[in-house]
């Protein structure tokens, strides 16, 4: 089973700051996905990746498949930044769904 | 617009009742997950199914049950047997493992 370690666990900064979250994972993938997460539960799904950096606005994912690891950077962090991220894993093998890290809770303040 | 649909968005149930909670697509998505998330814990995978009339169980299976007897619906029921049954329940679907994962708003069940 991959293990999937997500740090830091919070993260607290002032609106502007640029933003790194962190996601490593033991086992070897097919896809990493990084999700969002709202105060109300709701999750949106951000970026998917399985190799290279992806950009959409503010928001860059990478991924280094031969270290096991992913960073989500914010930049020009704002308040409405305010979430939890959560990286998830397909580990291939069959449909049997992701494995998530416990997520990042990111509190930007004005 | 295309999405998924959970409902209801809060749950209460008494102790030993068996609670269903919806989920439907009109994304038109072959694969339907439900996953459980407790305070301090990832996601984990309850049940997930690939196609109509085909389901499989996840790591934390055990007190619940589901059926597909459509394509855009995978209800999840939550039985008696649950032994810790209160936390937050989110559905999703996708094409398949390599492709994006969509999620529903989530339902949150207490049990009193």
């Amino acid at each position: 089973k991959n293990e999937v370690e997500q740090s830091p666990q919070n993260l607290t900064a002032q609106e502007g700051e640029f933003i790194t979250i962190n996601c490593s994972y033991s086992v070897g993938i097919s896809a990493l996905h990084w999700l969002q997460q709202h105060p109300g539960g709701g999750i949106v799904s951000l970026f998917m990746l399985s190799s290279g950096k992806k950009k959409h606005g503010r928001l860059i994912a990478t991924i280094n498949i031969q270290e096991k690891h992913s960073s989500l950077h914010i930049t020009a962090s704002h308040p409405r930044d305010s979430a939890v991220y959560i990286c998830a894993l397909y580990s291939g093998g069959g449909a049997d769904g992701l494995t998530f890290g416990k997520g990042t809770h990111l509190i930007i303040q004005p | 617009d295309g999405g998924i649909t959970q409902s209801p968005k809060y749950l209460f149930r008494k102790e030993g009742q068996n609670v269903t909670l919806s989920c439907e697509q009109n994304l038109n998505h072959d694969a339907m997950y439900w996953y459980r998330q407790d305070p301090g814990q990832g996601l984990r995978l309850i049940y997930y199914s690939q196609i109509v009339n085909d389901f499989q169980k996840g790591d934390i299976a055990e007190g619940y049950s589901v059926s597909r007897e459509k394509k855009e619906s995978f209800p999840l029921t939550v039985t008696s047997a649950q032994k810790n049954p209160t936390a937050f329940y989110l559905c999703a679907s996708g094409q398949g493992p390599n492709t994006e994962a969509f999620f529903g708003q989530g339902t949150r069940l207490t049990v009193v």
